[in-house]
């Protein structure tokens, strides 16, 4: 079972739309979780940390759920510019991070 | 200059170049990684340092060698390389190794390698 999967999309949604997608983990130990985003050809860059209690950042808003090992992100009145792959990264101990291969969005207008 | 820069962006070398990636990161990072992304993929570590001591060297082939300087600089030397190792290789920092885990990286834009 791979550490980290994710569904690979694309979720093709149309301008303020609300898309939300799942990441699940195999290491119950796991102790910190991150969404990161990654546009066409650049590197990845830190959305967002994803806290035990569920966090918002403006219109988006990321869940953990520890009992069945995923994480979700939602993207409220989605923008032309949420087009891009989320990765999911997962801390299954102090010294490593592990990644999914990633969601595609695309939002069209 | 601030962040993670990597030089080239982009490289096309022949299975018998020899050739070298770049890394400089001006965030006072102890940590520094580098990164295979493969189309479809998730990102594979490739190897680790932290305060300029390699900590992880994941199986990777010989063809591929660090070498880090000191903290702010790490360099990938590349020869006889493989049509498949084509791919977008990542620099990325931290501030130490264990911090990675709480703060995640901060990653370089990338070198796009094709082996020909």
């Amino acid at each position: 079972r791979k550490e980290v999967e994710q569904d690979p999309g694309p979720f093709n949604v149309p301008e303020g739309a609300t898309v939300a997608f799942n990441c699940t983990y195999s290491n119950s130990a796991s102790q910190s979780f991150f969404w990161y985003r990654q546009d066409c050809r650049k590197e990845p860059k830190l959305l967002m940390s994803v806290y035990s209690s569920g966090n918002e950042d403006g219109r988006f808003t990321a869940q953990l759920n520890r009992a069945s090992q995923y994480i979700s992100l939602l993207i409220r009145d989605s923008k032309l510019s949420d087009s891009a792959t989320y990765l999911c990264v997962v801390s299954p101990n102090d010294y490593k991070l592990s990644f999914g291969a990633g969601t595609t969005v695309t939002v069209r207008a | 200059e601030t962040g993670v820069t990597q030089t080239p962006r982009h490289l096309v070398m022949g299975m018998t170049n020899k050739k070298s990636l770049k890394c400089e990161q001006h965030l006072g990072h102890n940590a520094m990684y580098w990164y295979k992304q493969s189309a479809k993929k998730p990102l594979e570590l490739m190897f680790v340092y932290n305060f300029k001591e390699q900590t992880e060297n994941n199986s990777v082939p010989s063809r591929f060698s660090p070498e880090c300087p000191n903290s702010s600089h790490l360099f990938l030397h590349l020869h006889t390389l493989q049509p498949e190792d084509s791919a977008l290789y990542l620099c990325a920092s931290s501030q130490d190794v264990r911090d990675r885990a709480f703060q995640g990286y901060t990653f370089g834009s990338g070198t796009r390698l094709t082996v020909v």
